[in-house]
């Protein structure tokens, strides 16, 4: 079982809709999680990060993390095309004497269609 | 305020050479981490420094090596190179001081894609 999964995509949502994106974890010792969005050919960018239980809003981007479930997930509203790229959850398992190696899932890829 | 960045941005080796690969941290950044990236595995973790020191180790062969610099650059080395190699290598820093402080974001640098032949 891989340590941090997604679900399976791709993903295809109309101009304008909500995109959700899904990820659980098995290591419950993760306490932090992101999300980074990668366009084809570049590197990962990071969009959005949560720590604790509950909802995280920035602009149209909303991130929730539940540790009991080990669930996280993030919305995208309002959909744009250049929302077009693959999104990948990560955990980070900060602790000890490690400063945070992320743990990724395959990835999610997501198209926005006009 | 400048990124991470990684050179070269490609190189292209043959079967049994060595390659060395840069990376310097956003400024102030003391924390730095690579990760490998292939089609069918996705994003793999290789090493973590800070201060000079490897702090996490993923799991790859010993010829997958680094280093970290006062300055916080790092290096990393691959040896004996195979074709199973062939990857887009990226690097990232983080602003975290102390272990634990993982509630700070990575920032990937453009990644050096490394073919080998």
């Amino acid at each position: 079982q891989k340590e941090v999964e997604q679900n399976s995509g791709p993903l295809s949502v109309p101009e304008g809709a909500i995109a959700s994106l899904n990820c659980t974890y098995s290591d419950r010792g993760s306490q932090s999680f992101f999300w980074y969005r990668q366009y084809s050919g570049k590197s990962p960018e990071l969009i959005m990060s949560i720590y604790s239980n509950g909802d995280k809003e920035d602009g149209r981007f909303t991130a929730q993390l539940n540790k009991a479930s080990q669930y996280v997930s993030l919305l995208i509203r309002d959909s744009q095309p250049s929302d077009s790229a693959t999104y990948l959850c990560a955990g980070s398992n900060a602790g000890g004497t490690s400063y945070g190696k992320l743990t990724f899932g395959q990835g999610t890829i997501l198209t926005v269609h006009p | 305020k400048a990124g991470v960045t990684q050179t070269p941005r490609y190189l292209i080796k043959t079967r049994g050479q060595q390659v060395t690969l840069s990376c310097s941290p956003i400024s102030g950044h003391r924390s730095v981490s690579w990760y490998q990236q292939t089609p069918g595995q996705g994003l793999q973790f290789l090493f973590e420094y800070f201060s000079e020191t490897q702090r996490n180790k993923g799991n790859f062969p010993g010829r997958f090596s680094g280093r970290q610099f006062s300055n916080s650059r790092s290096e990393m080395n691959v040896s004996t190179l195979e074709l199973g190699d062939s990857a887009l290598y990226l690097c990232a820093s983080s602003l975290a001081l102390s272990p634990g402080a993982g509630n700070y974001g990575y920032t990937f640098g453009s990644g050096t894609r490394l073919t080998v032949v």
